[in-house]
């Protein structure tokens, strides 16, 4: 699976627009961009994912670059319930075994008043 | 639905000691797998199971022990538990999508500590 390249950590006032990139130059064709969330001691939750078209859900947006080397995950208004740690993972589609997930660190996003 | 479902929340062992952490998902999903997150790292997946009866390594499977009987059920063994061991483990399900395209749904963790 490419490895992915995000900040450290971002801040984003509430009500604001949260663009969190996430650099992956060595994916393949057939590899899919990932993002989950974690808040504070809870599991990942599942955001969105995307193959080279845009995508958007009732949580957030996923804009991939025509390259596809790198994306930015959008949270059009963040909350203080938007504070997390952010991570963008790029792995193959599934070929008949199970999907391994790869977490980095990821990127914390505080969201503040 | 309740989801993905983890017990015990919390665990202290002491070195040498044995436990299972018990996972239950009631999504009918074929896959799940066990992370483990040590502080301020990302997860480590430590086995998966892709059915009932099928298991396999992950990235870090040693000192650890894995079953599935059932499509509900994946308990995690330790074994002869060390300090290394004290994490935060996480158990995950999921679908098996058109494409082969699903997210997976995590459980709320079950945080060890080994002394």
């Amino acid at each position: 699976d490419a490895k992915t390249t995000q900040p450290t950590s971002m801040d984003c006032a509430e009500g604001r627009a949260a663009n969190l990139p996430c650099n992956h130059s060595t994916i393949s064709g057939n590899e899919y961009v990932y993002w989950y969330r974690q808040i504070h001691s809870q599991g990942p939750q599942y955001i969105i994912h995307g193959l080279k078209n845009n995508e958007t859900n009732e949580m957030a947006s996923l804009i991939i670059t025509e390259d596809r080397k790198s994306s930015t995950l959008i949270l059009p208004h963040a909350t203080l319930r938007d504070t997390a740690v952010y991570y963008c993972i790029v792995r193959a589609r599934n070929t008949g075994t199970a999907s391994k997930l790869t977490f980095g660190t990821g990127t914390r996003l505080q969201v503040t008043l | 639905n309740a989801g993905v479902t983890q017990t015990p929340k919390f665990r202290i062992l002491k070195i040498g000691q044995s436990m299972t952490l018990q996972c239950t998902q009631d999504m009918n999903h074929n896959y799940m797998y066990w992370y483990r997150q040590d502080p301020g790292m990302g997860l480590k997946l430590i086995y998966y199971s892709v059915g009932a009866g099928i298991t396999d390594k992950g990235e870090v499977p040693n000192g650890y022990n894995v079953s599935r009987s059932t499509t509900e059920d994946f308990p995690l063994r330790l074994e002869l538990a060390a300090p290394s061991q004290t994490s935060v483990y996480f158990c995950a399900s999921s679908p098996q999508g058109a494409g082969g395209i699903y997210e997976q749904y995590f459980g709320p963790g079950t945080r060890l500590t080994v002394t």
